[in-house]
């Protein structure tokens, strides 16, 4: 069974700070997405990181696959109200006929004025 | 904007009774999964249709069913509904020979049993 952990579970932070939330498995993924969630709507994909090592950056938000493609982290710098949400990390197995996505519990994050 | 639409937005039913949520998308959108997302969790997967077959099941029982029409769009059905079915449910396409898994989420419907 793959199981994704996310840590931490809650962040409350001024505005201005900088965060860095993680995922961690004891699976090797195939690839990695993050996800924000906003509430009252549906996850949005914010990255892909397919290949080990990978680092990617979305404007503030940097994005980095672990080298043995079993953990990611995601860095925000400088946060903004506008950054608040859930951040979902899932994994992706590749399975038969479809590949397989696990969802992590996600990280609420709140940036205070 | 995902060009995803559910419906119902809310739902409210008694334990046993049966439901139907519905799911549209973008033309050329031709697989759909669904997931149930309990509050303070991540969505569960609970199957994937591909050109009106379904391709994928995760582990939820034979009371969750679903279908998927010709024009791709998409229905879940749960029997029997028990207290524990109260979550946010959520459907995702993808779009046929785009990049591969990058699902668009609806906003969801959130069904409360009671």
């Amino acid at each position: 069974t793959q199981l994704l952990e996310q840590s931490p579970q809650f962040l409350s932070i001024q505005e201005g700070e900088n965060l860095t939330v993680y995922c961690n498995s004891s699976s090797v993924f195939s690839s990695l997405q993050w996800y924000r969630q906003e509430p009252g709507e549906g996850p949005v994909l914010l990255v892909t990181v397919v290949t080990g090592g990978e680092v990617k950056k979305l404007k503030r938000l940097t994005f980095q696959f672990g080298d043995a493609r079993k953990d990611s982290s995601l860095h925000i710098t400088a946060a903004q109200p506008g950054d608040t949400g859930l951040y979902l990390c899932a994994g992706v197995w590749p399975k038969t006929s479809y590949d397989k996505v696990i969802f992590g519990p996600g990280t609420s994050l709140s940036v205070i004025p | 904007e995902t060009g995803v639409t559910q419906s119902p937005t809310h739902l409210i039913k008694t334990r046993g009774q049966q439901v139907t949520l519905r799911c549209s998308s973008q033309s050329g959108h031709n697989t759909v999964s669904w997931y149930q997302q309990a509050l303070g969790q991540g969505p569960q997967f609970i199957f994937q249709y591909y050109r009106e077959e379904e391709n994928g099941r995760g582990n939820f029982p034979p009371r969750f069913s679903g279908l998927q029409f010709p024009n791709y769009s998409s229905e879940l059905n749960v029997n029997a509904l028990e207290l524990d079915d109260s979550a946010l449910y959520l459907c995702a396409t993808q779009r046929a020979g785009g990049a591969k898994n990058i699902q668009y989420f609806g906003a969801g419907t959130r069904l409360s049993v009671l």
